[in-house]
């Protein structure tokens, strides 16, 4: 069975910190997918990024990085200089080896950011 | 280019009763999944249709039913309602194959 666990229910930080949102998962599958969410107040998910188990290089996106690491499970997603914009849940989700398509998305329970001005 | 409409966006039933909720695809999305997420929680895998097909389901009763018609569009229903099934639903498209899928703003059900 797969897990997402997001063991920070809510974080808040002054506008212009730096913010770490952790993701460990759990899968019995090779090759798998994992991607984070991002859920403002309209309640639509918006997606941020996709990583395949192959693929350990981490990424940035302007003021967002995230840090895959396979030896302990974990996809950690990191905004610089965070925003008042940046405030909403974040989602943390794995998908089998079959992607996106026959299984579905596990979700995390979803990390609550609030960015104080 | 339109993303993924819901509909209705609220809706409000009794326990007991029948309900169904509508999704249209992102355009050039072959393949519909649906997610029930309570308050406070993430998203769970209701199923996902592929070619009018039912191709996954995840631990939701039979209570739980779909539909896909030739145009992609989906159809969510749930029977004999429970309070239990108030969440928000939600609709995502994606193309067969790919693992990204978009999501539409949901339908918020409350069951009273």
């Amino acid at each position: 069975a797969q897990k997402v666990t997001q063991a920070q229910t809510e974080i808040s930080v002054v506008e212009k910190e730096d913010v770490t949102l952790d993701c460990v998962y759990e899968t019995r599958d090779t090759t798998y997918y994992l991607f984070w969410y991002k859920q403002p107040p309209s309640g639509e998910l918006v997606f941020l990024i996709r990583r395949n188990s192959f693929d350990e290089q981490n990424e940035i996106s302007g003021r967002y990085s995230w840090n895959f690491q396979k030896s302990t499970s974990s996809f950690n997603f990191t905004i610089t200089a965070s925003q008042v914009v940046d405030s909403a849940v974040y989602f943390c989700a794995l998908s089998g080896a079959s992607g996106g398509g026959a299984d579905g998305l596990t979700f995390g329970k979803g990390t609550h950011l609030i960015i104080q001005p | 280019d339109a993303g993924v409409t819901q509909s209705p966006t609220h809706l409000i039933k009794t326990r007991g009763q029948q309900v169904t909720l509508r999704c249209s695809p992102k355009s050039g999305h072959d393949t519909v999944s649906w997610y029930q997420q309570a308050l406070g929680q993430g998203p769970q895998f209701i199923f996902q249709y592929y070619e009018e097909e039912e191709r996954q389901r995840g631990n939701f009763p039979d209570r739980f039913s779909g539909h896909q018609f030739p145009n992609y569009s989906s159809e969510l229903n749930v029977n004999a309602l429970l309070l239990g099934d108030s969440a928000l639903y939600l609709c995502a498209s994606s193309l067969v194959g790919s693992d990204i899928q978009y999501f539409g703003a949901g339908t918020r059900l409350s069951v009273l």
